[in-house]
């Protein structure tokens, strides 16, 4: 099974700031990485695939790079929606897919 | 619009059995592979489950294998989740969630979620 570990677990920052969360994968999973949010109460929400890829309507302050078992996604400019939790999900094997743990992002 | 809305959440007892509904409509449901994907309270996301398109292959985590059959109604746009041998720590909400077209393994669309609670 692919481990993802995300870090910080929680970040704390003022809106207009830039984010930067990581995910980092137990073994190389090329660049097989998808980045989701999450809102309390909400379903989660795809933001990226395949490390880079934005999801269709996912606004560009949004963006996602890396390959092999570091990856991060970029928050350029924080919006007061974007304060949410953040998950990083493989599918280098999709017969058992796994997420990270998850990042919070809260309003300093 | 695309969407897809859970049912047959509920209260269960340990060891009972219970089956959720995921309702598709508004896309070409037939032609996506379908994931469960689930959530302990206050816990991160937990895949559970995947079928392929024509019902054909069906994979699950390690943590409901033997337990949990996922299968699909192509004619009535439904997919399913049968549960049994259900345990304190399969308490969640439930999702069911399309696979994206060009990149199998990555869930685009999502429900709202079903909420299961396993207690005596």
């Amino acid at each position: 099974e692919v481990v993802l570990t995300q870090s910080p677990a929680t970040l704390s920052l003022s809106p207009g700031e830039r984010a930067t969360l990581s995910c980092r994968a137990s073994q190389s999973i090329s660049v097989y990485l998808a980045w989701y949010q999450q809102k309390p109460g909400q379903a989660p929400r795809l933001l990226i695939y395949d490390a880079s890829n934005r999801a269709t309507g996912v606004p560009t302050r949004f963006s996602g790079s890396g390959s092999g078992t570091d990856f991060t996604l970029t928050i350029s400019s924080l919006e007061p929606e974007d304060f949410a939790v953040y998950y990083c999900q493989q599918r280098n094997n999709w017969r058992g897919l796994t997420f990270g743990g998850g990042t919070k992002v809260e309003i300093k | 619009q695309e969407q897809l809305v859970e049912s047959g959440g509920g209260v269960v007892q340990p060891g009972k059995s219970l089956r959720l509904s995921c309702a598709a409509s508004g896309f070409s449901f037939s032609s996506d592979n379908m994931h469960w994907v689930r959530q302990a309270p206050g816990k991160g996301l937990e895949w559970v489950a995947v079928i392929w398109y024509d019902g054909s292959e069906t994979y699950y985590a390690d943590s409901v294998k033997g337990r949990f059959t996922i299968s699909r109604d192509n004619s009535k746009n439904l997919l399913f989740l049968e549960m049994s041998s259900l345990r304190a720590e399969d308490t969640a909400v439930y999702y069911c969630a399309r696979d994206i077209v060009s990149a199998e393994g990555i869930m685009d669309l999502w429900g709202q979620g079903t909420t299961v609670i396993v207690s005596s």
